[in-house]
């Protein structure tokens, strides 16, 4: 089946411009997570949902960073006035549940370089 | 708070020869789940194997097995008979307790595995 797409895949963006990513889970899948991995660094937690829950957001790091997820499914990472701090690569995943045994499926993520 | 170790930024091995790549834990809840992945170069995380807390039995998938240490907090994995394609960046990875209402998984910051042939 259809695994976790993200897109764009790359994002060139002027400072000070704001961008939005795109997270496409798996089918059926409740639990969906962003993470942003900085060159040659782990995963830095930035939010998650868990079905109809309030999202976990206290790993955004300022309130430029917001994010939703739209009929339990598609969700959007929206960064306004982006910083050259911001550029990273953002990782989405998703799982069938979240926490126990289940693992997360990644997505190939979203380059953005901010210049 | 919980918290993941992994002290060995790279390694490499050998072709076919086996290799640890260590993780150590902290957390004061008894209950929690340790997760594997890995990363190539193409940058796609790829899960390869879990461990529950009260899973009385290491884990064990394929060419993969995780050296749970429970008293000792460890979680390592064992990659038997490597392979080229298994050079890539690995993670290790905790869930959170059941009881802490939160789904939030904290990483390793990773360890790079380079096999050589």
């Amino acid at each position: 089946g259809a695994g976790v797409s993200q897109s764009p895949s790359n994002k060139v963006t002027e400072k000070g411009k704001d961008v939005e990513l795109r997270c496409d889970p798996i089918s059926g899948h409740t639990a969906l997570y962003w993470y942003r991995q900085s060159l040659g660094q782990g995963l830095e937690f930035l939010i998650y949902f868990q079905g109809n829950s309030a999202p976990d957001k206290s790993g955004l790091p300022s309130d430029r960073f917001s994010a939703e997820r739209t009929g339990g499914s598609v969700s959007t990472l929206t960064i306004q006035r982006t910083q050259q701090e911001d550029s990273a690569v953002y990782l989405c995943a998703s799982s069938l549940l979240a926490g126990g045994p289940y693992e997360q499926y990644f997505g190939p993520g979203t380059r953005l370089t901010v210049t | 708070a919980q918290k993941i170790t992994q002290t060995q930024p790279g390694m490499f091995v050998q072709e076919k020869e086996a290799v640890t790549l260590d993780c150590t834990y902290d957390t004061s809840d008894p209950s929690y789940g340790l997760f594997w992945y890995k990363q190539p170069s193409s940058g796609e995380m790829i899960f390869l194997i879990y461990q529950g807390s009260y899973d009385q039995q290491n884990a064990t998938e394929g060419r993969y097995s995780l050296n749970f240490q429970k008293a000792r907090k460890s979680a390592n994995l064992v990659i038997s008979a490597s392979q080229l394609g298994d050079s890539a960046m690995y993670f290790c990875a905790m869930s959170p307790p059941l009881t802490s209402g939160t789904y939030k998984y904290i990483f390793g910051t990773g360890t790079r595995l380079k096999v050589l042939a």
